[in-house]
């Protein structure tokens, strides 16, 4: 089955613990994102990847690192999480044939709360 | 700077009313418009994009240009219709088209 899956899915941390949160898809996408929502913001993307060691900042990717050595792995890293990154993740691919209508495929979410 | 607005947090109407969720956006070019849709413990998943003029679930959605709106229309909900919907907006090149969502409109249909 196609698809995109994330690890773990509900996370509870404390301040300052590193964490990383996998995302695997299987359909030989190109282009793979981060995103975080959060009430009343929407979703907001966070680094995106076009392809294999091609990485770039979104909008709001402080706190936040990632790495792209393979083409189906897009792990998402917190380094030293706060309180404010307490969010609802969503990891999303979406292959690269030229046309920006081909949809994304989002992951189930990861719920981060850091304490 | 690109946007999208979702002006409705909620939307709540009774089963057989018409639906419609609001979409405006900003941007100067031609974009490429989405709308997404997450039930309830279920992830976000595509319902309809704007190039493929396609009617998804009873729903529609047109872009209107002049108006920079892309408003989702349904002339009888349905229960199963409640659900978070987003609207989103890509643009530019293809390897670089990320997507920028509104806030995100709550529909609650009655029975």
């Amino acid at each position: 089955e196609a698809q995109v899956t994330q690890n773990p899915r509900y996370l509870i941390t404390v301040t300052g613990k590193k964490l990383t949160v996998t995302c695997s898809q299987n359909m030989n996408h190109e282009y793979m994102s981060w995103y975080r929502q959060d009430p009343g913001l929407g979703l907001r993307q966070i680094y995106y990847s076009m392809n294999v060691e091609v990485t770039d900042k979104g909008d709001v990717p402080e706190g936040y690192k990632v790495s792209r050595k393979e083409k189906r792995n897009f792990p998402l890293i917190l380094e030293s999480p706060s309180p404010n990154q307490t969010s609802l993740y969503f990891c999303a691919s979406r292959p690269d044939r030229g046309l920006l209508s081909y949809e994304q495929y989002f992951g189930p979410g990861t719920r981060l709360t850091v304490t | 700077a690109q946007r999208v607005t979702q002006p409705e947090k909620l939307l709540s109407v009774f089963k057989g009313a018409p639906v419609e969720l609001k979409c405006n956006y900003s941007y100067s070019g031609s974009p490429e418009l989405f709308w997404y849709v997450q039930y309830s413990r279920q992830r976000l998943q595509l319902l309809l994009r704007h190039i493929s003029r396609e009617s998804i679930k009873g729903f529609t959605a047109d872009l209107n240009k002049g108006e920079t709106s892309f408003h989702l229309k349904k002339p009888f909900a349905q229960e199963e219709d409640s659900a978070m919907y987003y609207c989103a907006l890509t643009f530019g090149s293809s390897n670089t088209g990320k997507l920028i969502f509104g806030q995100g409109t709550t529909l609650q249909v009655k029975p």
